[in-house]
């Protein structure tokens, strides 16, 4: 069990920059969770994929944001022209299949910064 | 719809005290409840879990928290606070579905 990794760590770019975020889940998890956290308040969940479909998402992803889990292993979470209110944590999180009892796994997190 | 409600978004106690951070919740099913701890710059880490069972669960790092349907709470404690114990709680709820609901989160601070 290596955890869930993401990178980058961190992300500073300038308003109007398109950015892409990595998650790598842990191997044996189906399900691949992607929340937004902003300071001082709990994540917020955006979407998530149960192998490679993409079964829900959250009225805070504007069609500004896209998700992508290609062949059900890593995922990306893009977001197309920033904005400020883009700046938050954004942290993924894998689970094994279709089981609701169980916790959630995190990586540690992508912090975006708009300048 | 469920819902999870942490009353006190900062707690402050010095270091050898009761640690309670408080938990409501609104379910209309059978609710699975967590706990979860977030270091600085880090991602949320597992604390304990309550899904069947023993109303009174055990976690790590000395923490326990009791399910108590009646108050509808799940309530964190730890008999004795360390220094290390400072950090953001989050307590969740698991929704049909599959999703986690998250409350807002209670810092607790550790005075020594």
């Amino acid at each position: 069990d290596t955890g869930v990794s993401q990178n980058p760590r961190h992300k500073i770019t300038k308003r109007g920059q398109n950015v892409t975020f990595r998650c790598d889940p842990i191997s044996e998890h189906n399900r691949l969770y992607w929340y937004r956290q902003t300071l001082g308040q709990g994540p917020e969940f955006l979407t998530y994929f149960q192998n490679e479909a993409q079964l829900e998402k959250s009225r805070l992803l504007s069609d500004r944001f896209s998700a992508e889990r290609p062949k059900g292993s890593f995922s990306t979470l893009e977001i197309q022209r920033t904005e400020q209110g883009d700046s938050a944590m954004y942290l993924c999180a894998s689970s094994p299949d279709g089981v609701s009892n169980q916790p959630q796994h995190f990586g540690d997190g992508t912090r975006l910064s708009i300048l | 719809a469920q819902s999870v409600t942490q009353l006190g978004s900062h707690v402050s106690v010095s270091e050898g005290a009761l640690v309670l951070l408080r938990c409501n919740y609104s379910s209309s099913v059978p609710p699975y409840l967590f706990w979860y701890v977030q270091y600085p710059n880090q991602g949320l880490q597992l604390l304990l879990k309550y899904t069947t069972g023993a109303t009174l669960v055990k976690g790590i790092n000395g923490f326990e928290a009791e399910f108590k349907k009646s108050e509808t709470s799940f309530h964190l404690t730890k008999p004795s606070a360390h220094m290390s114990d400072a950090a953001e709680y989050f307590c969740a709820v698991n929704v049909p579905g599959f999703k986690t609901i998250f409350g807002a989160g209670t810092r607790l601070f550790v005075k020594a």
